[in-house]
């Protein structure tokens, strides 16, 4: 069992390039986020999927685009990188299930230069 | 929607100290509260939750918070702390009905001195 599982770990792009960043949870976790972590700003929430099918915006949406592939799949694009997008990126589910605890994955890095 | 403060931005203590960490919340319903730490290169990882029962909860490596209702507090507590708690801590909240969405404060940095 492994978890939330992200790739990459590490990720340098140049302005203008496009990656994506992917994420999977073997947990059956209907419920999918991705953050970004920045210095003294704690964890903001990009986009999240309530269940296969269904996206929504988080509060910094903007410059990315997600698709839920399947129950155990959510992906993070990023279709035209920005310096401003270098952060640290966490995926996370939970289970549905009163309190909706979240387990996170171990991150992705990406500079953008 | 909901917010969380943690006031204490980066805290330095030495071995055996005791801890508190500030949190606090903002919300006209019913909450769930969490605390998450997150070590140096790792991913976050949830210490402890409250969601209903008695509001003094404890956690995984000695933690434990108390969550005040009228002061719309959830303060995390250790009595003696250890050089491998150093870490920064996240104190979060969602709400306990419908919308299960966390919203993080901006984090408490702690550095503990052996």
């Amino acid at each position: 069992n492994a978890g939330v599982t992200q790739t990459p770990k590490f990720q340098v792009l140049k302005t203008g390039q496009s990656m994506t960043l992917q994420c999977a949870q073997d947990m059956n976790h209907n419920s999918m986020y991705w953050y970004r972590q920045d210095p003294g700003m704690g964890l903001r929430l990009i986009y999240y999927s309530a269940s296969e099918g269904t996206t929504d915006k988080g509060e910094v949406p903007n410059g990315y685009n997600v698709s839920r592939l399947n129950k155990r799949e959510f992906s993070l694009r990023l279709e035209s990188a920005a310096p401003s997008q270098t952060s640290v990126y966490f995926c996370a589910s939970t289970s549905g299930r009163v309190p909706y605890e979240q387990y996170f994955g171990p991150g992705t890095r990406l500079t953008v230069t | 929607a909901q917010s969380v403060s943690q006031h204490n931005h980066h805290v330095i203590l030495s071995e055996a100290a005791s801890l508190e960490l500030g949190c606090n919340y903002s919300y006209g319903g019913t909450v769930n509260l969490f605390w998450y730490v997150q070590y140096p290169g790792q991913h976050l990882q949830l210490l402890l939750k409250y969601f209903s029962g008695d509001p003094l909860v404890k956690g995984i490596k000695g933690f434990e918070a108390e969550f005040i209702k009228s002061k719309f507090s959830f303060n995390l507590r250790k009595p003696s702390v250890q050089w491998s708690d150093t870490a920064e801590y996240f104190c979060a909240v969602n709400a306990a009905f419908g919308n299960e969405k966390l919203t993080f404060g901006t984090g408490t940095r702690l550095t503990i001195i052996p």
